[in-house]
């Protein structure tokens, strides 16, 4: 199993501020997705990276996945209440081809 | 669509007793899901089915623990017996296509094991 780390593992925040949470592992995958879990539910797909430096972008959100596929970084500006979860990086082992890895996931509150 | 659906959202059992979480994919789906998130260890993968045929059981943490599926729509994880340290929320998911698609998560059970 490959190890995903994230960081920060908490971070809280007042609306209009900017933050980078960021997702690390000391192996490549083929693909990597962020997802945003809310309290009582179940975690719901962001964004799908595949290409290394690739840049992606969901309104205020910008994701990057690392030139060699190892580590992602997920920017949101001006951030909002709604924006509020648990924000989970998840890697497709490129070995293997199929074993989805979850990071713990950084825990982002955002207050008016 | 539904969505994925799971039963029961809560569950509170004494130490020893069975558990049965069931899950209902999405019409369609060929792979279905079972994580289980806590505070510790966060979302691990436990097992996963593909056109009801368990591919990789590799995380199911030991014996005790089983899952099947019998049809296309519809898959059971049950913890026999049942201690403390099972507590957690269990997650079931489905795909249309492999791991690395995206994966649509029902909305869990929390069980509490006492």
């Amino acid at each position: 199993t490959q190890l995903l780390e994230q960081s920060p593992q908490f971070l809280s925040i007042q609306e209009g501020e900017n933050l980078t949470v960021y997702c690390n592992s000391s192996s490549v995958f083929s693909s990597l997705q962020w997802y945003r879990q809310e309290p009582g539910e179940g975690p719901v797909l962001l964004v799908t990276v595949v290409t290394g430096g690739e840049v992606k972008k969901l309104k205020r959100l910008t994701f990057q996945f690392g030139d060699a596929r190892k580590d992602s970084s997920l920017h949101i500006t001006a951030a909002q209440p709604g924006d509020t979860g648990l924000y989970l990086c998840a890697g497709v082992d490129s070995n293997s081809g199929y074993a989805l890895n979850f990071g713990k996931g950084t825990s982002l509150l955002v207050t008016p | 669509d539904a969505g994925v659906i799971q039963s029961p959202r809560h569950e509170v059992t004494e130490m020893g007793q069975e558990v049965t979480l069931r899950c209902k994919p999405i019409s369609g789906h060929d792979y279905l899901f079972w994580y289980r998130q806590t505070m510790m260890r966060g979302l691990e993968l436990l097992i996963y089915f593909n056109n009801n045929v368990p591919i990789d059981d590799s995380g199911m943490p030991e014996d005790r623990f089983s899952a099947k599926m019998p049809n296309a729509s519809f898959s059971t994880l049950k913890i026999q017996p049942s201690e403390p340290r099972d507590s957690a929320v269990y997650f079931c998911a489905s795909s249309l296509a492999g791991p690395g698609e995206t994966q649509y998560f029902g909305p869990g059970t929390r069980l509490l094991v006492l």
